[in-house]
This record gives structure tokens, sequence and C-alpha cells, in this order.
């Protein structure tokens, strides 16, 4: 079955930075738009970003990441990545990948599975 | 501050009909589908309805979709304990390129 697992969260002091993974099995990962959301503790949902099938188009939530994250993906690994620089305290929340069930994508606000998360802390 | 707008809480008891509303703006609901997640406590979202009044299999019929112009409902019939959940809609955004969420309402069985 589809399976997402993200990895790489923990604590991290401001200004710094963190690679989180999302590594997928179950399906042909080089098929489909992959996507990141996060929840800050006690919050709603945010997207942040979107990775084409191939890597090519992406696109970001402007307010919340300005330049400050990159997300890419190595089809060759099955795994999709977040880069994140100049992390602030408002990072802080549950990182989730997801999946476009679409073949080449959607278009839509549609993510279906959502891998379990993994937690980002930015604190001094 | 979210773009979806949704009632940060809702109640029923069970056996009740609760209704949850999202609402947006031309660029997102107005435009777009809408998709309603189901994000039990500790647990990740779950997709429960996609493109505005679809379920996907597994769940159950007495969730349903619905969307007219700019607004957004999700309806819960024959309400459970097990329902006791965080309810989000998503829609993408053609202003802002990418996809906006609302804030969640959290439904309370009681």
């Amino acid at each position: 079955q589809v399976q997402l697992v993200e990895s790489g969260g923990g604590v991290v002091q401001p200004g710094g930075s963190l690679t989180l993974s999302c590594a997928a099995s179950g399906f042909t990962f080089s098929s489909y738009v992959m996507y990141w959301v996060r929840q800050a503790p006690g919050k709603g949902l945010e997207w942040l970003a979107l990775i084409g099938y191939d890597g090519n188009n992406k696109k970001y939530n402007a307010d919340s990441v300005k330049g400050r994250f990159t997300i890419s993906r190595d089809n060759s690994k099955n795994t999709l990545y977040l880069q994140m620089n100049s992390l602030r305290t408002d990072d802080t929340a549950v990182y989730y990948c997801a999946k476009d069930p679409a073949m080449k994508g959607s278009g839509g606000a549609w993510f279906d599975p959502w891998g379990r998360g993994t937690l980002v802390i930015v604190s001094s | 501050q979210s773009v979806l707008t949704q009632a940060p809480s809702a109640s029923g008891t069970p056996g009740q009909r609760v209704t949850i509303s999202c609402s947006g703006s031309s660029s997102n609901v107005g435009t777009n589908n809408v998709y309603w997640y189901q994000q039990l406590p500790g647990a990740a979202p779950k997709l429960l309805i996609f493109k505005n009044d679809q379920r996907p299999s597994g769940v159950p019929d007495r969730f349903s979709g619905s969307k007219s112009g700019t607004s957004a409902s999700l309806a819960i019939s024959g309400l459970r304990s097990e329902d006791e959940a965080n309810y989000h809609c998503a829609a993408w955004d053609d202003s802002l390129s990418g996809a906006v969420f609302g804030g969640g309402t959290k439904l309370t069985v009681l």
C-alpha cells in the first residue's frame, strides 16, 4: 500500500537549517506531484510547497516560505525533501508530506495520503 | 489568519446531524474544488471528501459534502463518538497560486 514516512525533524536554533525527508513506497513515485504541509501546535494546516512529478515545476507559499525553504525530490530514491534555512520560532510545527492522488497532478488541494509527520522545534 | 473561514468549534449529540461550513472567495472556493480532511486526535489528516462532494472508498456515507458559490459544507449524519475530530477544508487559490486551508473546526460529540 502507499506509504509516506517523514524524517529529519528535531530541535534547531533560530537561524539554523534542517532538511526533512519523505520516503515513499507502494506507488510509482516519479509519476506523482508531492506536497509539504505543516501544522503549528494547536493551529490549522498550512500548505508550504509542491513539486511536479519530474521535479521541474515547483510552487511555494510565498508568505510562509519567502525563499527560505526549497522543495526537491530524488525519483531514483523515491524520496521527497524540504530544505529549510533561516528557521524562526514560528516555524515550529509538525511537517507532513502528502501525495497527489492524480497521476501528473490534479492542480488542486487534493492530498492523499499523508505521512505521519515529523516535528520541528525551533528554539534557543 | 486562514484564507478559508471555518467556525472553530461545533458539537452534537450521538445520532444527530451536524454541518460544518467553509467560506472562501472567488479565487478559491468559488472557482476550484473543495476538499475536506478529518484529523483524529494525535493523528495525521485523512482525506474525507474530494472534489466538493465525492467520498473516497472506505468513508461512510454518513459524511457528505456540498458547495454553493464561495461556500462549502460538510455534513455528518448519525453522529458517532468516533467522529470527534478536527475537520479542515481546503481549496486551490488561483490568486495565490497555492493551496489554502480553513482554520479547522473541532467537532465535539456530547
